[in-house]
């Protein structure tokens, strides 16, 4: 099962660009890629989900290089509400596991 | 939006009794998911459940712990002898198939505190 590393924590001021990497270096042939927020006491909530190269939606962009070893998750121009915790997975079918997680904190 | 809820929001119980926490799947998803996390710490697979079976399971769901989807709505997380470390926060998740693009949804979460 693929485990994942992250940085455990990045600040970032609002407005601007964060990106933060996620690297899974024994990921499987089926495995996607897919990226959680987590708020203090809260679910973790689905942000952004892929396979290879590019995903873009309303919120964020994914990048997955070609030996998808690694992703970057990408938020542009950040405010203070995105202050949480980003969870990368790696996985399919009936087991996940989630690393330790980045907490990124906004500042004004 | 449909989501995942979870009841209650927090339970307080003695060491070495029995809890049930519930969780009420998205209605069409037919995957469901227990995840754990203990204050300050990760989130942890507990379980994965399909057609009333156990897909997977990791090294912390042991003989302490079962699941089970008593009706055609809910499905419970039982922790027969509770104990001190089973304080966290207890997540419910659900997906309509176990294809990997399909999305977990996740509760709310359930605090489990145990004295």
């Amino acid at each position: 099962l693929a485990k994942t590393t992250q940085p455990i924590s990045m600040d970032s001021y609002e407005g601007q660009e964060v990106n933060i990497t996620c690297s899974h270096n024994n990921i499987a042939t089926n495995d996607y890629i897919t990226w959680y927020q987590q708020f203090p006491s809260q679910g973790p909530r689905f942000i952004i989900q892929g396979y290879k190269t590019k995903v873009t939606n309303e919120v964020a962009s994914l990048f997955i290089p070609a030996d998808r070893k690694s992703s970057t998750l990408s938020l542009p121009r950040v405010s203070l509400s995105d202050t949480a915790v980003y969870y990368c997975l790696v996985g399919t079918g009936n087991q996940f596991y989630f690393g330790t997680g980045t907490s990124l904190t906004v500042i004004p | 939006e449909p989501e995942v809820t979870q009841t209650p929001s927090h339970q307080v119980t003695q060491m070495g009794q029995e809890v049930i926490l519930r969780c009420v799947p998205i209605s069409n998803h037919l995957y469901f998911y227990w995840y754990r996390q203990i204050l300050g710490q990760k989130v942890e697979f507990l379980v994965s459940f399909y057609n009333n079976e156990i897909s997977e399971k990791s090294e912390i769901f042991d003989d302490q712990f079962s699941v089970e989807r008593p009706d055609g709505s809910n499905f419970t997380l039982k922790i027969r002898s509770t104990k001190l470390e089973d304080s966290a926060m207890y997540f419910c998740a659900s997906r309509v198939a176990p294809f990997s693009t399909d999305t977990q949804y996740f509760g709310p979460g359930t605090r489990l505190t145990v004295l």
